[in-house]
């Protein structure tokens, strides 16, 4: 069975920074697409970024352009997302998901990690 | 970017009734429209990817149809477990955005 195992949330001040992780096993890592999706507290899903098998492609929310960052290790199964310059309203759950086969839906998610931005 | 809009934003109904939540893009998606189901504290879970297609081990009581900007999920014969939030999403152009979700309640 897929696994998405998620780490490195917690509390941070405004402007600081935070990496989150996401291990990956029982797939073949490399050959997938991945996303990173945040829910705010009582909020939707908000998509923020995705990167491709190989670790070229990235691409970004508006929101988050700039100041986060997606990387993958794929000698390591494991997906990342620095997260810069943070701000309040980027408090949320940040989910890591797999992009399906077929590389358009999100198949399998991680099971969220909360990130909080304040002081 | 594409705007996604789901209607009704919220939706009550009974054990056995035949529903229906539709999203519609702000451009076509051409059919790269994806619907997720999400319990409250619970991770999303996708049900319906390229318009119409069922995710393995979904039942089959949820269908997906549409084209170009409008898209529909339909749900046969709701089922206790089926209170939930849905969310569209399209994954035709990055920023690949969700809509603001529609919520399920048993009447």
């Amino acid at each position: 069975e897929v696994q998405l195992v998620q780490s490195g949330g917690g509390l941070v001040q405004p402007g600081g920074s935070l990496r989150l992780s996401c291990a990956a096993s029982e797939f073949t890592f490399r050959s997938y697409a991945m996303s990173w999706v945040r829910q705010a507290p009582g909020k939707g899903l908000e998509w923020v970024s995705a990167i491709r098998g190989r670790g070229d492609g990235a691409s970004y929310a508006e929101s988050v352009k700039g100041r986060f960052t997606i990387s993958r290790d794929n000698s390591k199964n494991t997906l990342y997302l620095q997260m810069n310059s943070l701000r309040g309203e980027d408090t949320a759950v940040y989910y890591c998901a797999k992009f399906g086969d077929n590389g358009e839906a999100l198949d399998y998610w991680g099971q969220g990690t909360l990130v909080t931005v304040s002081s | 970017d594409i705007q996604m809009t789901q209607s009704p934003p919220s939706l009550s109904a009974s054990i056995g009734d035949r529903v229906s939540i539709t999203c519609r893009a702000s451009q076509s998606v051409a059919r790269y429209l994806n619907w997720y189901l999400q319990k409250p504290g619970q991770v999303p879970k996708l049900l319906i990817y390229a318009a119409s297609s069922l995710q393995s081990g979904v039942p089959s009581r949820f269908s997906g149809s549409g084209s170009g900007t409008d898209y529909t999920l339909t749900i046969s014969s709701l089922q206790p477990e089926d209170f939930a939030t849905y969310y569209c999403q399209q994954s035709y152009s990055s920023p690949y955005t969700f809509g603001q979700g529609t919520r399920l309640e048993i009447k």
